[in-house]
C-alpha cells in the first residue's frame, strides 16, 4: 500500500536547523509531488511548500522563502525538508504528503513533531 | 493572497446532518479538496475535486461547491465522525496551496 513514513521527532535550539525525512513505499516517487504541511499544537494547517520528485523543482510558501529547502534522494525514495533559523514558533508537527498540481495531499506521513527550546 | 473562511465550530446530534463550509473569494471556479482530521492522527481526504469520495468514505459524506461557498456534508452522523475539518484549494494566483482554518464537528 502506499505510505509515506517520517523520520523521529527533533528537539532544536533557536537559530539552528532541522531537516525532516519522508520516505515513500507503495508507488513510483517520481511520479507525484512530495507536499510539505506543519501544525502547531491546537491550530489548523498550515502549508509549507511542495518538491516534485521528478525534476527536483519546488516551492513554498512565502513566509518560509529562505528558510526552507526541499530535496529528495531518488535512489532512496526519500522526501527531505529542512527549515533554518529555527525560531520558538516554528515548535510544531511536520507532515509530508503525497500530492501534485491539482490532486489531493493523499496519504500522508506520520508527522515529525519539532521543538525549538533552549 | 487567497483566503478560505471555515466557521470554527459547528456541532450536531447523532443522526442529523452536519454541514460544513468554506468560504473564498469564487471558491466555485477551484477545486477543492477536504480533510478529516481526528485528534493525534495525520489528516485524511474525504472528498476531492469538490464531489468525489475517496474509496473508504461513507457515502454520508458529499460535497458542493458553487459561487463564494464550498460546502461538506455529512448525513446521519456519528460519533466516529467527530473530527477536524479542513477545506484546501489550490491558489493559481500565487501557486500556493491554501487552507481553511478548520472547522471542529462536535456530535
Amino acid at each position: 500500500q502506499v505510505q509515506l513514513v517520517q523520520s523521529g521527532a527533533e528537539l532544536k535550539k533557536p537559530g539552528a536547523s532541522v531537516k525532516v525525512s519522508c520516505t515513500a513505499s507503495g508507488y513510483t516517487f517520481s511520479g507525484y509531488d512530495i507536499t510539505w504541511v506543519r501544525q502547531a499544537t491546537g491550530q489548523g494547517l498550515e502549508w509549507m511548500g511542495w518538491m516534485s520528485p521528478s525534476t527536483g523543482r519546488s516551492g513554498s510558501a512565502q513566509k518560509f522563502q529562505g528558510r526552507v529547502s526541499m530535496t529528495r534522494d531518488t535512489s532512496l525514495n526519500t522526501a527531505y525538508m529542512e527549515l533554518s533559523s529555527l525560531r520558538y514558533d516554528d515548535t510544531a508537527v511536520y507532515y509530508c504528503a503525497r500530492g501534485g498540481l491539482h490532486l489531493p495531499d493523499d496519504p500522508w506521513g506520520q508527522g515529525t513533531l519539532v521543538t525549538v527550546s533552549s | 493572497s487567497y483566503v478560505l473562511t471555515q466557521p470554527p465550530s459547528v456541532s450536531v446530534s447523532p443522526g442529523k446532518t452536519a454541514t460544513i463550509t468554506c468560504g473564498g473569494n469564487n471558491i466555485g471556479s477551484k477545486s477543492v479538496h477536504w480533510y478529516q482530521q481526528k485528534p493525534g492522527q495525520a489528516p485524511v481526504v474525504v472528498m476531492y475535486y469538490d464531489s468525489e469520495r475517496p474509496a473508504g468514505i461513507p457515502e454520508r459524506f458529499s460535497g458542493s461547491n458553487s459561487g463564494n461557498t464550498a460546502t461538506l456534508t455529512i448525513s446521519r452522523v456519528e460519533a466516529g465522525d467527530e473530527a477536524d475539518y479542513y477545506c484546501q484549494v489550490w491558489d493559481s494566483g500565487t501557486d500556493h496551496r491554501v487552507f481553511g482554518g478548520g472547522t471542529k464537528l462536535t456530535v
